[in-house]
């Protein structure tokens, strides 16, 4: 069965500083991959997605993520973090086909600090 | 405006009482889920419908029962309400079912 893995519970980064967020799926194909963010006290908002094509992608609020098929990873990232950017941080695949939805990762809270 | 909407956003319940969440998306999307999520941040997918029909039921009591009386609304219905039950529930919806979910704000339910 397909899983998503964000390694990293919790992650603390100065205000400014750059973010790397960790995702690695097992699939055995490709499947869409997505991040997604929830403010406290929020729903979840998607950050950015990727289908096929350019394998950097871009997204909301100045985050990028990177497809690397030979690691199963689609790790998230920022060159500056904002306080805003505090918050929690959700990766999620999904099949290609068929009727499996979005399988999410367990999440990965960032705290930022001044 | 909103794109998916839920009421209520707070409800607080005894044991044992039956209470409804609502949910609405006015996307126009065919595809509709119910979420629960923990006091640790787990999302776990309770139900989904495409085009009012139940595709996705996963292991969840049966005292839990949506109803989607047309695509743009999906309700979700608890029957005598467990301590347990106490979480954060999210409406989404998508296109289809591998297509970006679009999320509602939760309803904050807690049994006392």
């Amino acid at each position: 069965a397909q899983s998503v893995t964000q390694p990293d519970i919790h992650i603390t980064v100065s205000e400014g500083a750059s973010l790397e967020l960790r995702c690695n799926y097992s699939y055995g194909a490709t499947p869409y991959l997505f991040w997604y963010v929830q403010s406290p006290g929020q729903g979840l908002q998607l950050l950015l997605k990727y289908f096929s094509g350019d394998t950097l992608v871009q997204g909301i609020k100045g985050f990028e993520a990177e497809f690397k098929r030979s690691q199963s990873s689609f790790n998230l990232r920022k060159p500056s973090v904002h306080w805003s950017d505090a918050a929690e941080y959700f990766c999620a695949v999904a099949p290609l086909s068929g009727n499996t939805p979005l399988v999410f990762g367990k999440g990965t809270r960032l705290s930022v600090i001044a | 405006d909103t794109a998916v909407s839920q009421t209520p956003k707070y409800l607080v319940t005894q044991m044992g009482n039956d209470k409804s969440i609502k949910c609405e998306q006015n996307l126009g999307h065919d595809t509709m889920y119910w979420y629960k999520q923990d006091s640790k941040k787990f999302l776990k997918i309770m139900f989904s419908y495409n085009n009012k029909e139940l595709i996705i039921n996963e292991t969840v009591p049966n005292r839990f029962s949506p109803k989607s009386p047309d695509k743009a609304h999906l309700n979700l219905h608890i029957n005598s309400l467990e301590l347990g039950d106490s979480a954060v529930y999210f409406c989404a919806s998508s296109q289809a079912v591998q297509e970006t979910q679009y999320f509602g704000p939760g309803t904050r339910l807690l049994v006392l």
